[in-house]
């Protein structure tokens, strides 16, 4: 049974700081992995998608590494900003769970101006 | 290109109602899915539709249920409503099993 974690669950940090968010799960027979941004009470914006034949993907100030066979992705935030406060979740999809996206519990970002 | 969309924002039902929620999805996308984001618990997985066929189901009772129609729309009815189905319920779409894109949700309250 696939399972993902995701720590810290919460990270304070000043504004203008490099940050990593890490994100563990336990079946590498993956088939993509997903980073989302929740900001209270609101949907999710997806960030980044990583296929499973790939290594990292980049987009802006966001970087998403993949390493399947450890079972682990982070996300690098570079020169954080107060408005990149919110929480950020890491998903997985496999082969053998349909089209269903499993999601780790998410860590609470706060960046302080 | 409009995003997933989902209505109503709020519902207010009391203990033992039937809730139904509805959401488009991005144009051209097939599949559907329906998540279930209580408080404390995290995401679910409910149900996920594809060209108008149920293809997975998570750990959930038959009184959660839904349909997909033919321009790719999905409606989920939750039927005899408990107290611990309050939650934000989210709508996510994709072409088969690529990205899924969120709706922004609807926020069900059990009284």
């Amino acid at each position: 049974k696939q399972e993902v974690t995701q720590i810290p669950a919460a990270l304070s940090v000043p504004e203008g700081e490099n940050l990593v968010l890490n994100c563990s799960f336990t079946d590498s027979a993956i088939y993509n992995l997903q980073w989302f941004r929740q900001d209270p009470g609101k949907g999710l914006t997806s960030l980044l998608l990583i296929q499973s034949s790939q290594r990292e993907q980049t987009s802006g100030r966001l970087n998403a590494s993949l390493d399947k066979s450890s079972g682990r992705s982070t996300l690098y935030i570079a020169a954080s900003q107060p408005g990149d406060s919110a929480t950020y979740l890491c998903a997985v999809s496999s082969y053998n769970q349909g089209g269903k996206l499993i999601f780790g519990q998410g860590t609470e970002l706060s960046v302080k101006p | 290109e409009a995003g997933v969309t989902q209505s109503p924002t709020h519902l207010i039902k009391t203990r033992g109602q039937q809730a139904t929620l509805r959401c488009s999805p991005i144009s051209g996308h097939t599949s559907v899915y329906w998540y279930q984001q209580a408080l404390g618990l995290g995401l679910q997985f409910l149900l996920w539709y594809d060209e108008g066929e149920e293809r997975n189901r998570g750990n959930f009772p038959p009184r959660f249920s839904g349909r997909q129609f033919p321009n790719y729309s999905s409606e989920l009815n939750v039927n005899a409503l408990e107290l611990e189905d309050s939650a934000l319920y989210l709508c996510a779409s994709s072409l088969k099993t690529y990205e899924q894109y969120f709706g922004p949700g609807t926020r069900l309250t059990v009284t």
